[in-house]
């Protein structure tokens, strides 16, 4: 089965912390995604990645960086927290490079700036 | 740009009810898909079936069917009987390559809640 685990359920940080949420996929899946779940706005792309090293911003990447040193590992980090980047942060991760890949998703990090 | 649009916000049906779940979608391209994935209580979204934009037949998987209408640009989701275990958020999402380099962007809708009342 593919697995997808991302390091922290929940976290509750103060404002202008960094935050580092880590996620690690097990099936050697090229594409990777950072997406942000809020209620009636549903899920967000905040970055992706289709490859080590390479990442295209998604539609709300303001506050956002990513990293992938790995093919297995996406990472995001808000360098400095802000009270209206608590939520629910959904990682996920595709086989194919073309559009057809299924999303195969983590359980989540529920974030929560003080 | 693409966009994803389903208008339902929350719905409510009797068990053993059929209901329907619409998406529209907006996209510039010719070669996209279209898949639906259900957000359990317990939160992990679950993908559950993949169009692709040349494949207008519909689908049927047990109580669940899909209808594609690519004139109306519209995916929608049908639930036949409905259970209590069907109670979710289902979401709508359009997967398009970008840039000519093959890679996968997949914008999500707002989600529909389904409570399925006993």
């Amino acid at each position: 089965d593919v697995k997808v685990t991302q390091s922290s359920r929940y976290l509750v940080k103060r404002t202008g912390e960094k935050v580092f949420l880590e996620c690690v996929q097990d099936m050697d899946h090229e594409n990777m995604f950072w997406y942000r779940q809020d209620p009636g706005l549903g899920l967000r792309l905040i970055y992706f990645s289709y490859d080590v090293k390479m990442k295209e911003k998604g539609d709300i990447p303001e506050g956002y960086s990513v990293s992938r040193e790995k093919k297995e590992r996406f990472s995001l980090i808000l360098e400095s927290a802000s009270t209206n980047q608590t939520s629910m942060y959904l990682c996920a991760s595709s086989l194919e490079k073309e559009a057809a890949g299924e999303l195969f998703f983590g359980e989540g990090s529920r974030l929560t700036v003080l | 740009a693409q966009k994803v649009t389903q208008a339902q916000t929350e719905i409510s049906v009797v068990e053993k009810e059929d209901v329907t779940l619409d998406c529209v979608y907006e996209t510039r391209d010719t070669t996209y898909y279209l898949f639906w994935y259900k957000q359990p209580p317990s939160g992990e979204l679950v993908f559950l079936i993949r169009r692709n934009s040349f494949d207008e037949q519909n689908e049927i998987s047990g109580r669940y069917s899909w209808n594609f209408q690519k004139s109306t640009s519209s995916f929608n989701f049908t639930i036949t009987a409905s259970q209590v275990v069907d109670s979710a958020v289902y979401f709508c999402a359009l997967s398009e390559a970008m840039n000519s380099g093959g890679y996968q962007k997949v914008t999500f809708g707002t989600g529909t809640k389904l409570q399925v009342i006993p």
